[in-house]
């Protein structure tokens, strides 16, 4: 079973501060990791991606990869209260045919308030 | 250009009815997978259909069926439903296969009474 794994939260912060999001994964074979923001009865929206260890940088928003640790975080620099939402972390993992398809973990709800 | 779009965007259905979903692709997009997002949980994987073929099946039972039209539209569509089938069903897509990032439709809400 491949699994991701993220703090339900709600992970609360000060509008203007750093807020950052966790994700764990089991399959050492990932490739390819993503972050999605789902407002509350809305869908999923590709925040970020990415593919090799280290940090990649967009906008206020930074995902940092740790293939060794098995570790993908999601840092959203000067927190508005627009970015409270849910935070969705996911990775693919390989099927036979060279398709893959992504687990999704539950989600970190963020709250940013004034 | 239009985003995935996805039909109805609400039902309601009584158990042991059947249901299908509709959801067309960015343009372009040859790939479409289904999702299924019961609240509090993320979305799990039903299907995945590139080029008209089944490319990934979820764990789900035989209940749930799919298929992907020559204009790579896509169906789902779920017989005998049950109680635990409520839930938003998302489709998204991708240029080729899922290692492409993919891109959300509105889901469609399914209530079942």
């Amino acid at each position: 079973q491949k699994e991701v794994e993220q703090n339900s939260g709600p992970l609360s912060v000060p509008e203007g501060a750093i807020a950052s999001l966790n994700c764990t994964y089991s399959d050492r074979g990932s490739q390819s990791f993503f972050w999605y923001r789902q407002y509350s009865g809305k869908s999923p929206e590709l925040i970020m991606f990415i593919y090799s260890n280290g940090d990649k940088e967009d906008g206020r928003f930074t995902a940092q990869l740790n293939k060794a640790s098995q570790y993908v975080s999601l840092l959203i620099r000067d927190s508005q209260p627009s970015d409270s939402a849910t935070y969705l972390c996911a990775f693919l993992h390989p099927l036979s045919g060279g398709s893959y398809i992504p687990t999704f973990g539950r989600g970190t709800s963020l709250i940013v308030h004034p | 250009d239009a985003g995935v779009t996805q039909s109805p965007t609400h039902l309601i259905k009584t158990r042991g009815q059947h249901v299908t979903l509709r959801c067309s692709p960015i343009s372009g997009h040859k790939s479409v997978s289904w999702y299924q997002q019961v609240l509090g949980q993320g979305p799990q994987f039903i299907f995945q259909y590139y080029e008209k073929e089944e490319r990934g099946r979820g764990n789900f039972p035989d209940r749930f069926s799919a298929r992907q039209f020559p204009n790579y539209s896509s169906e789902l569509n779920v017989n005998a439903l049950l109680l635990g089938d409520s839930a938003l069903y998302l489709c998204a897509s991708s240029f080729s296969s899922a290692s492409q990032p993919q891109h959300f439709g509105d889901g469609t809400r399914l209530s079942i009474l």
